[in-house]
Order: C-alpha cells, then sequence, then structure tokens
C-alpha cells in the first residue's frame, strides 16, 4: 500500500520569499512521484514528476523538488514566490509497471496563499 | 493546447436517481481514468480503463458504479443509484502512456446529491 502525507494544509508567504511544501510518501516499491497543481476552477496540472531518474527535479514555472529516498520526502520548493503560484498544490505517488500505471495516491493537499 | 473536456460541470439530483458524467479525453490518449474528491478529503482513484475495459478499480467503484467508452471519443461513468455520499467532485483523467503515470485531468464534475 501507498500513502502520501502533506504537512500543512495552508502554508502562507510574501511574494519574493522561498515557498515550501513539504511531502512524505510510503511505498514499499520505487515510487514514482509527481506534484500537481489545481488553480481555482481547474483542473490538476501536472508540475513536474519523479521517475528514478535525476533526483532533483525540476517542473514548470520555477519549481523544483528533490526526491530523498532516505527520508522518504518529496518536497517541493520555489525560490522567489509569485502572486501566480496562489493555488492548491497536490503531491502523489505511483508504482511503475503492472496495471496500477495511473493509479495515483494523492496527499490531501496544500492550499499556498502569496501575500504582496 | 489538448486538454481533457467535463460535462456537466454540476450537476445536483435526487438520492436514488442515476447520473452520468462525461468526459472528452486528450485525443490521441489510450488510457482513462476517473478520480474523485469528497469535499475536505483527499482526491481518490476510482477506476483506469483501457483497451475498451477496466484495467483496475478501487474498493469505492462497487456495482453502483460503471464506465463506459461508447463512441471512442466520450469516456463516461455512470452513478446507477445516487447516495448522498456520492456528492463530490469527480474528475476524468487521461494519459498517452501507461506508466509515466503522467495524467492530464479534466476541470471536474461536482456532483451534488440531495
Amino acid at each position: 500500500a501507498q500513502s502520501v502525507t502533506q504537512l500543512g494544509s495552508h502554508v502562507s508567504v510574501s511574494e519574493g520569499a522561498l515557498v515550501l511544501l513539504r511531502c512524505n510518501y510510503s511505498s514499499s516499491v520505487p515510487p514514482y512521484l509527481f506534484w500537481y497543481v489545481q488553480y481555482p476552477n481547474q483542473g490538476l496540472q501536472l508540475l513536474l514528476k519523479y521517475t528514478s531518474a535525476a533526483t532533483l527535479v525540476k517542473g514548470i514555472n520555477g519549481f523544483e523538488a528533490e526526491f530523498k529516498k532516505s527520508e522518504t520526502s518529496f518536497h517541493l520548493t520555489k525560490p522567489s514566490a509569485h502572486m501566480s503560484d496562489a493555488a492548491e498544490y497536490f503531491c502523489a505517488v505511483t508504482s511503475p509497471g503492472g496495471t496500477s500505471y495511473g493509479k495515483l495516491t494523492f496527499g490531501q493537499g496544500t492550499i499556498l496563499t502569496v501575500h504582496p | 493546447e489538448p486538454e481533457v473536456t467535463q460535462t456537466p460541470s454540476h450537476q445536483v439530483t435526487q438520492m436514488g436517481q442515476e447520473v452520468i458524467l462525461r468526459c472528452v479525453p486528450i485525443s490521441n490518449h489510450l488510457y482513462f481514468y476517473w478520480y474523485r474528491q469528497i469535499l475536505g478529503q483527499k482526491v481518490e482513484f476510482l477506476v483506469s480503463f483501457y483497451n475498451n475495459e477496466i484495467s483496475e478499480k478501487s474498493e469505492i467503484f462497487d456495482d453502483q458504479f460503471s464506465v463506459e467508452r461508447p463512441d471512442g471519443s466520450n469516456f463516461t461513468l455512470k452513478i446507477r443509484s445516487t447516495k448522498l455520499e456520492d456528492s463530490a467532485m469527480y474528475f476524468c483523467a487521461s494519459s498517452e502512456q501507461a506508466y509515466t503515470g503522467e495524467l492530464f485531468f479534466g476541470e471536474g464534475s461536482r456532483l451534488t446529491v440531495l
């Protein structure tokens, strides 16, 4: 079984400040990990993914995440927050191979607020 | 940019009624999914669909639920007899490949069961 825990349901930062959204996972097999973002009234959009290649993954809009196996973490960061980053962010895990390829297990989401 | 489209965006129904949620996946995608999110809870996997059959389904996806790709473009989720606890946002998703886990999601259909 797999699970994802996102620490902090709400994170608030100032524009220009560092964004850090925390994600810890549990998986009995080497995982694939994802961050999705949901803007108001839109679907979930893939930000970035880890699929067992480089442990530091760069995504869209200046976001990046680092896979740390020893810490079972996949935290999302952005050096400088922009007002347009305000959204809900979801961390997700899946196991490659077999028939479970599209079965993502999501965390509960973190709402990011960016204030001027 | 290609996108997954879902209709209706919001549906209100009475308990016990049948509901069909519709999705048009991205045209060259072969793998299709339904997820749901009950208010305040996590996004949950319901079912995956490939080659006109269910690949995997969750415990939530009981006999009240069914999926179909009736015409080669639409992908539907039917709930036969809705219950109050079926109230949720239902997300359709599709993917081009099987093993990347890179899903493209629609904007969701909000179902309210009264």
